[in-house]
């Protein structure tokens, strides 16, 4: 299986607290994606890292990527209610698999 | 970001018939599209990439006559789950990828919740 795996599984914090979410992965890749899953509704795209990137922020969103270890990571800070939510990795250059998934939790 | 819609959002359906699900990019040409399905509280499982005017190609252990795939325009791919039983019901999820290639972003529906009774 190409899926990767994510830890932890479930998450819930704080608002304003700061989340860290990790994926790992098997294979080599070209790039690793960040999406983000809403209860019962399709996924968003959050963040694209490159293989020859270390390190990538977008807003609150900070990703981090170690091709050596094969895992990213994904730091939401200040986090909000809304981020509550199911948050992905996923690999591949035009199929996606996807990792375990983190269940967050923010409490307001 | 492009627009994908999936149609519908909820089916509910009897043991052994036919559902049909579609999947539109509404402001972009999707030259490529995929389908995932996912059961309650786990990731998604690609079952087939699917490229316009051309047969879907399926990933290990999904049957290709259970699942039927249709992209025959550059707007619309349909997953038709056949003779479906209650193992079937799960959340169906579409995403699509223009001409831009990959290494870049899929972008994906909202999803469709099949039940079978």
């Amino acid at each position: 299986s190409q899926q990767g795996e994510e830890d932890p599984q479930a998450l819930s914090i704080q608002e304003g607290e700061n989340a860290t979410m990790n994926c790992s992965y098997k294979t080599s890749i070209n790039n690793l994606q960040w999406y983000r899953q809403n209860s019962g509704r399709g996924l968003v795209h959050l963040i694209l890292i490159r293989s020859n990137e270390r390190e990538k922020h977008s807003g609150r969103l900070r990703v981090t990527l170690d091709t050596s270890k094969k895992s990213s990571s994904l730091l939401i800070t200040a986090s909000r209610a809304a981020d509550t939510a199911s948050y992905f990795c996923a690999t591949g250059s035009n199929q996606f698999y996807f990792g375990t998934g983190t269940s967050l939790t923010v409490i307001p | 970001g492009a627009v994908v819609s999936q149609h519908p959002s909820r089916v509910i359906c009897k043991s052994g018939t036919s559902v049909k699900i579609e999947c539109r990019s509404l402001d972009f040409q999707a030259t490529t599209m995929f389908w995932y399905r996912q059961f309650p509280k786990q990731s998604l499982m690609l079952m087939a990439t699917s490229n316009e005017g051309s047969k879907a190609t399926y990933e290990q252990g999904v049957e290709k006559d259970k699942f039927l795939i249709n992209h025959a325009s550059l707007t619309l791919s349909t997953l038709t789950v056949t003779s479906a039983h209650p193992e079937d019901s799960s959340f169906y999820i579409c995403s699509a990828r223009g001409s831009w290639g990959v290494n870049t972003e899929a972008f994906f529906g909202q999803g469709t919740r099949l039940t079978v009774v």
